[in-house]
């Protein structure tokens, strides 16, 4: 019954690998939303979709690839590892009009060696 | 600097004691969050308030709009409170910018 799942969980991989992490909502949310949890614990947005349209797109290398075939799916595609790539990612996803109270996945710790 | 602080970084009290994690912004904001993620790595949406007071259990959280601040307050603090705590504020396009967060441990 998890409401936002994330897969996988973890994730390593060798540089100039690509690599895709998948998210599933199933609270019937119209808006997901991509993160990236550095290494010191600091939050920041990637991506946001609403009805599986981009809406918000940080200063994030092209690289990486967000692509929603549905509302209740947000993927994000890595092309090309990078060391610095490595984090944790978090998938949320929030009813837009509702007050807008995200609910996050459990993320995927990514590791490239 | 950042465009949301939180303060203490960091933060150790004694099992029962009155917490407080302060978090000030510097931008326009229709919402704030308070954010809770446990060691296990998971977060979990505490508190959404755009004016006033709102509690939940031993969990207060107030927000000043006109002074850009906001507090999260824990009563009779518990070890499994032990977590960090992250304040995000919301902007106009629904993205959220995140403090830093604050870890709490509590001891026993």
């Amino acid at each position: 019954d998890t409401a936002v799942s994330q897969t996988p969980k973890y994730l390593v991989t060798q540089m100039g690998n690509d690599k895709s992490i998948k998210c599933e909502q199933n609270l019937g949310h119209d808006t997901m939303y991509w993160y990236k949890q550095d290494s010191k614990k600091f939050l920041k947005i990637m991506f946001s979709y609403n009805n599986k349209e981009l809406i918000i797109n940080e200063t994030v290398p092209n690289r990486f690839s967000p692509k929603s075939p549905d509302k209740a799916h947000l993927n994000l595609h890595i092309n090309s590892l990078e060391l610095g790539d490595s984090a944790v990612y978090f998938c949320a996803s929030s009813q837009r009009g509702s007050g807008g109270e995200q609910f996050f996945g459990p993320g995927t710790r990514l590791t490239v060696l | 600097k950042n465009e949301v602080e939180q303060s203490p970084q960091n933060l150790t009290a004694q099992e029962g004691e009155f917490i407080t994690i302060n978090c000030s912004y510097s931008v326009g904001i229709s919402a704030l969050h308070w954010l809770q993620q446990h060691p296990g790595g998971g977060i979990v949406s505490l508190f959404m308030l755009s004016s006033g007071k709102k509690k939940h259990g031993r969990l207060i959280a107030t927000i000043n709009i006109q002074e850009k601040h906001s507090s999260l307050h824990i009563t009779a603090s518990h070890p499994r409170d032990s977590a960090v705590y992250i304040c995000a504020v919301r902007g106009g396009t629904d993205k959220l910018i995140f403090g830093t967060g604050t870890r709490l441990q509590v001891f026993p």
